[in-house]
């Protein structure tokens, strides 16, 4: 069935370091990719996402690329701040139906010292 | 715009006693979500309503929980009776259009439940 595998964490980098979190996901048919992101106390916010092969999702110095061929959707930031410190889970619609249904993966815990 | 309510924020209770859950989904969203989130592991979907329809509620365990949104709007969890392992955040979302791949849901707060 359709899933997504993220890396394990907790990722832990010094301020203004290069973040990347994998994800890669397997699906029929033809999913729409999020990151959703859950800062310490609060609820889940989207971060960005990518609804058809090669689309690159942006936000906040954040950006993936949608990669049909490699079947990941892979996170990165040029620059890591403090405020960056949150869970982050990568997410798919359901390949086959058109629902919304979203399948998480585990999240990763990102930490970032000073 | 007010976000997507959620309540109570805490829970405790014995297991095989009951309880449910309450949410407000954003004004005019049709399409309401409830998820569970057992610690560290991503979040599952539980059931899915379009109005106040069901659209999915293939992994909603039916023996022992259920779901209604009245009148397309809010919507109430409840579990009974309760097992230690639905201790979990239940996360409530919503999302404007009627039900896409590229719609963006909006997530609650969630409500933690410990059963012990």
């Amino acid at each position: 069935g359709d899933s997504v595998t993220q890396m394990e964490g907790p990722v832990t980098l010094s301020e203004e370091a290069f973040l990347t979190i994998n994800c890669t996901y397997t699906a029929t048919g033809y999913p729409s990719l999020f990151w959703y992101v859950q800062y310490p106390g609060e609820g889940l916010q989207l971060l960005l996402k990518a609804t058809k092969a090669d689309d690159k999702g942006s936000n906040k110095g954040f950006e993936a690329t949608y990669r049909k061929e490699t079947t990941s959707f892979h996170l990165e930031k040029g620059s890591v701040q403090v405020s960056d410190s949150a869970v982050y889970f990568c997410a798919q619609t359901h390949g086959s139906s058109n629902t919304g249904k979203l399948i998480f993966g585990q999240g990763t815990t990102l930490q970032v010292k000073p | 715009e007010a976000g997507v309510a959620q309540s109570p924020r805490y829970k405790i209770i014995e297991k095989r006693q009951s309880v449910a859950f309450w949410c407000n989904p954003i004004s005019g969203h049709a399409t309401l979500y409830w998820y569970q989130q057992i610690l560290g592991q991503g979040p599952k979907l539980l059931i899915q309503f379009q109005n106040n329809g069901v659209v999915d509620d293939s992994q909603l365990p039916k023996d022992r929980f259920s779901a209604e949104r009245l009148k397309g709007v809010d919507s109430t969890l409840k579990i009974q009776p309760a097992k230690l392992e639905d201790s979990a955040v239940y996360l409530c979302a919503s999302s404007p259009g009627l039900a896409g791949n590229s719609d963006t849901q909006y997530f609650g707060p969630g409500t933690r439940l410990t059963v012990l």
